[in-house]
């Protein structure tokens, strides 16, 4: 069964940093590309970041870039993305979803929640 | 950069009744569409990709189709389990944009 967990949220201060973690179980992880996706409260999706499965395509949002990284550990099966200059605006849950069928996302982790808030 | 729209932005409907839901593409995005549903407090669930592609175990009421830039989300038949909000998602280029979403609830 494929699993994704993520882990690493919390509150913040703005201008804070953060670095958030999945946990991949249940499949090749290192075949896969991998994304990054978050909720604001009472809002829709937005995609945030992609790598794919050898780290050698990395996208970012425009909201993002520039302050967010995103990496990878196959031999660990983790994805992590490190947050910088943390904005009101970056709260969110923010859900970690393996990338399949020409990258729509089949699998999603449960989510973690980011509150950036002094 | 290729936004997405949605309508209705919510739809009240009864068990039975047949739903529909569209999504539009700024551009054209061929049949890179997928539609997710999400229930409070949970992560989106992949239903459809490719357009009109069913993903592995997803009833069969629910169907999609389309192509280019105006795509449509079915459900033959609603369900009490279906009362949730649907997002399309293009991934024809990279920015992987969703809708704005689609909350279906009870009439």
């Amino acid at each position: 069964e494929v699993q994704l967990v993520e882990s690493g949220g919390g509150l913040v201060q703005p201008g804070g940093s953060l670095r958030l973690s999945c946990e991949a179980s249940g499949f090749s992880f290192s075949s896969y590309s991998m994304n990054w996706v978050r909720q604001a409260p009472g809002k829709g999706l937005e995609w945030v970041s992609h790598i794919s499965s050898s780290a050698s395509v990395i996208y970012y949002a425009d909201s993002v870039e520039g302050r967010f990284t995103i990496s990878r550990d196959n031999a660990k099966n983790s994805l992590y993305l490190l947050m910088n200059s943390l904005r009101a605006e970056d709260t969110a849950v923010y859900y970690c979803a393996r990338g399949e069928y020409s990258n729509c996302f089949d699998s999603w982790g449960q989510g973690t929640l980011v509150t950036v808030s002094s | 950069d290729i936004q997405m729209t949605q309508s209705p932005s919510t739809l009240s409907a009864s068990v039975g009744d047949r739903v529909t839901i569209t999504c539009r593409a700024s551009q054209s995005i061929s049949t890179w569409l997928a539609w997710y549903q999400q229930k409070p407090g949970k992560a989106p669930k992949l239903l459809i990709y490719k357009a009109s592609s069913l993903e592995s175990g997803v009833p069969s009421r629910f169907s999609g189709s389309g192509s280019g830039t105006e795509f449509t989300l079915t459900i033959s038949s609603l369900q009490p389990d279906d009362f949730a909000t649907y997002y399309c998602q293009q991934y024809n280029s990279y920015l992987f944009a969703f809708g704005p979403g689609t909350k279906v609830d009870i009439k």
